[in-house]
């Protein structure tokens, strides 16, 4: 079946670094991909679409400068955040559509210290 | 008042125990989908319904569309199918994804 892949699992980093997430769909192609963040014991929370070959759309309060999505190909959607700072610390996980079936990447755990 | 509620929240049962999970909407739905979510985080979709019942496995899934609710059923429960369960329904007033997503419901089976 169809797969997301996402990495890295896991990062820990710097505040003051960018740090970049990789989502990549393996064997469909998805013009569209989601990002989400979800914080523990939270419901996943989209933070913005990811389209291909054009510009990302952001959900209200999403800052766009700091989340910075690039989807260049129908298969590979990059999330970069930028300045990291503590309060970015978070699970961040995306997903993209087949159809009518949703597959989710297994997701990055992001700490800044 | 959320538009998609789970209950319960939290769920502790002994393995072989018949588990359901319940999944309460409040607006018109095109589809309902129930995911699993391990404890690394990664989130497997279990089923898309839209109608009636579907069954893969242990697992049986369930919706009413005129009572706007569903139910998630693990029979024969295994320390394995210990995860986060999360509804998801697909509507009109979801974010661009077209998705509201409920809170979860944490399910551990104990041995």
């Amino acid at each position: 079946g169809a797969v997301v892949s996402q990495h890295p699992s896991w990062v820990i980093c710097k505040s003051g670094t960018s740090v970049k997430i990789e989502c990549r769909s393996l064997d469909f192609q998805a013009t569209t991909m989601f990002w989400y963040r979800q914080f523990p014991k939270q419901s996943l929370m989209l933070m913005a679409t990811s389209n291909e070959g054009s510009k990302a759309t952001y959900e209200q309060g999403v800052e766009k400068d700091k989340f910075l999505i690039n989807h260049a190909s129908l298969t590979l959607s990059t999330l970069t955040v930028t300045s990291a700072h503590p309060e970015d610390s978070s699970f961040y996980i995306c997903s993209a559509r087949d159809y009518e079936k949703l597959f989710f990447g297994s997701g990055t755990q992001l700490s800044v210290l | 008042k959320n538009e998609v509620e789970q209950s319960p929240q939290n769920l502790t049962a002994q393995e072989g125990e018949f588990i359901t999970i319940n999944c309460s909407y409040s607006v018109g739905i095109s589809a309902l989908h129930w995911l699993q979510q391990h404890p690394g985080g990664g989130i497997v979709s279990l089923f898309m319904l839209s109608s009636g019942k579907k069954k893969h496995g242990r697992l049986i899934a369930t919706i009413n569309i005129q009572e706007k609710h569903s139910s998630l059923h693990i029979t024969a429960s295994h320390p394995r199918d210990s995860a986060v369960y999360i509804c998801a329904v697909r509507s009109p007033r979801g974010g661009a994804d077209g998705l509201t997503f409920g809170k979860g419901t944490h399910l551990i089976i104990q041995p």
